[in-house]
């Protein structure tokens, strides 16, 4: 399988605990995003790198999530003392110029 | 009010219908347009870009007005396997980050 792979699926933990989910792109695509999305809702973009630069962030990013990209190639997300509201499903997507191509998706319940 | 405004639904339409999304862009400053299908808790996935010449692909088509920022899909020819949430996308000029609507519920019964 070639495409945007995540893990974990899915992830459930009790409020206060720290989470952090990964994301593999597709090998050629410098270009990797997360978005949130909760139910209902369209997704939300989070973060934006190009290769191992975060050139952008949300202010959907409070300081408790924490996105690296250390070689340019998976990425992974933190999401400090989680709290009710980040429940959610988290989206990875990757891109080698414009059409971005997303991932499974980690969905985590917070307790 | 949110940058990019879809209307909910759900339609709810027969197999061989024609049905039409609806989408209203607020920020000027988005460049390309596209439509994401997404099913039922699965990740969104591109179905086509939109552009200002209309494009079709099959059944669908696409449109963008840009002077009243306004985004049509048109399925012609529902099929059951249309069911689905779809998702209006725009992109802006100078970052490289999508908006999404809150997407469109539809669901072809037979």
């Amino acid at each position: 399988d070639t495409g945007v792979s995540q893990n974990p699926r899915h992830k459930i933990t009790k409020r206060g605990q720290n989470v952090t989910f990964r994301c593999d792109p597709i090998s050629e695509h410098n270009r990797l995003y997360w978005y949130r999305q909760t139910l209902g809702q369209g997704p939300e973009f989070l973060t934006y790198f190009q290769n191992e630069a975060q050139l952008e962030k949300s202010r959907l990013l409070s300081d408790r999530f924490s996105a690296e990209r250390p070689k340019g190639s998976f990425s992974t997300l933190e999401i400090q003392r989680t709290e009710q509201g980040d429940s959610a499903m988290y989206l990875c997507a990757s891109s080698p110029q414009e059409t971005q191509y997303f991932g499974p998706g980690t969905r985590l319940l917070v307790l | 009010r949110k940058e990019v405004e879809q209307d909910p639904g759900p339609f709810n339409v027969p197999e061989g219908a024609t049905v039409a999304f609806n989408c209203t862009y607020s920020n000027s400053a988005s460049q390309s347009f596209f439509w994401y299908r997404q099913d039922c808790r699965k990740e969104p996935k591109l179905l086509m870009s939109v552009y200002s010449s209309g494009n079709e692909d099959g059944r669908f088509t696409a449109q963008l007005n840009r002077a009243s920022q306004y985004i049509s899909l048109l399925i012609r020819d529902s099929k059951l396997s249309d069911s689905a949430t779809y998702l209006c996308v725009a992109r802006h000029y100078n970052t490289d980050k999508l908006i999404f609507g809150t997407g469109t519920r539809l669901q072809v019964f037979p």
